[in-house]
């Protein structure tokens, strides 16, 4: 079975440009959510959607950082512009439904220069 | 006070020894518990659901204590591919939204 699929797998990118990072969660799952890790801060959560609706954004940084979901099977987390304090992986995750077990996919390496 | 706290680590153990982590949270009314691994430079992964009986899967048991608000996690018999970080994870019942503790850093030395 096809777990969560994230890409790219590492991004590097100069201070300035517009960065996109995209999801597919596990066919099913009605609950995707954005992580960022950091060796700081640890995993802390973006934003999540429950079937395609965003219902907690608290966690988005700025408004330099913005997620869709356009449909259940596709969701992207845009910065723009980008910063070097944004340098971090960023991981997704979708769930079944809501509180149940996340599944994680591998993350994707941002580092901003 | 942080919802879910661990103790960072690191915990340096001898094969075959048993650990034991505990984690507490602060919202009573929390609703459902796991145990998350994350081995260096990769994604969290599901270790197991944590259940008000206590449960064991192998030389897993993880234990609840809903009266106290702490969660546990003891590992038998460890072995070196046991190193990793452990994620204490509640489920505060905020509409989905799971809280994950900083995680306690375990290495297994032959």
């Amino acid at each position: 079975d096809a777990g969560v699929i994230q890409s790219p797998r590492h991004e590097v990118t100069e201070m300035g440009q517009e960065v996109t990072l995209r999801c597919k969660p596990i066919s099913g799952h009605n609950s995707l959510f954005w992580y960022r890790q950091t060796m700081m801060r640890g995993l802390e959560l973006l934003i999540y959607f429950n079937n395609n609706v965003p219902i907690d954004d608290s966690g988005m940084p700025e408004d330099r950082f913005s997620a869709k979901m356009p449909n259940a099977s596709f969701s992207t987390l845009k910065i723009q512009p980008s910063e070097p304090r944004d340098s971090a992986v960023y991981f997704c995750a979708s769930a079944i439904s809501a509180g149940q077990p996340q599944h994680f996919g591998d993350g994707t390496r941002l580092s901003i220069l | 006070r942080k919802e879910v706290e661990q103790d960072p680590g690191p915990f340096n153990v001898p094969e075959g020894a048993t650990v034991a982590f505990n984690c507490t949270y602060s919202n009573s009314a929390s609703q459902s518990f796991f145990w998350y691994r994350q081995d260096c430079r990769k994604e969290p992964k599901l270790l197991m659901s944590v259940y008000s009986s206590g449960n064991e899967d192998g030389r897993f048991t993880a234990q609840l204590n809903r009266a106290s608000q702490y969660i546990s996690l003891l590992i038998r018999d460890s072995k070196l591919s046991d190193s990793a970080t452990y994620l204490c994870v509640v489920n505060p019942g905020r509409r989905g939204k799971l809280i994950f503790g900083q995680g306690t850093e375990l290495s297994v030395k032959p």
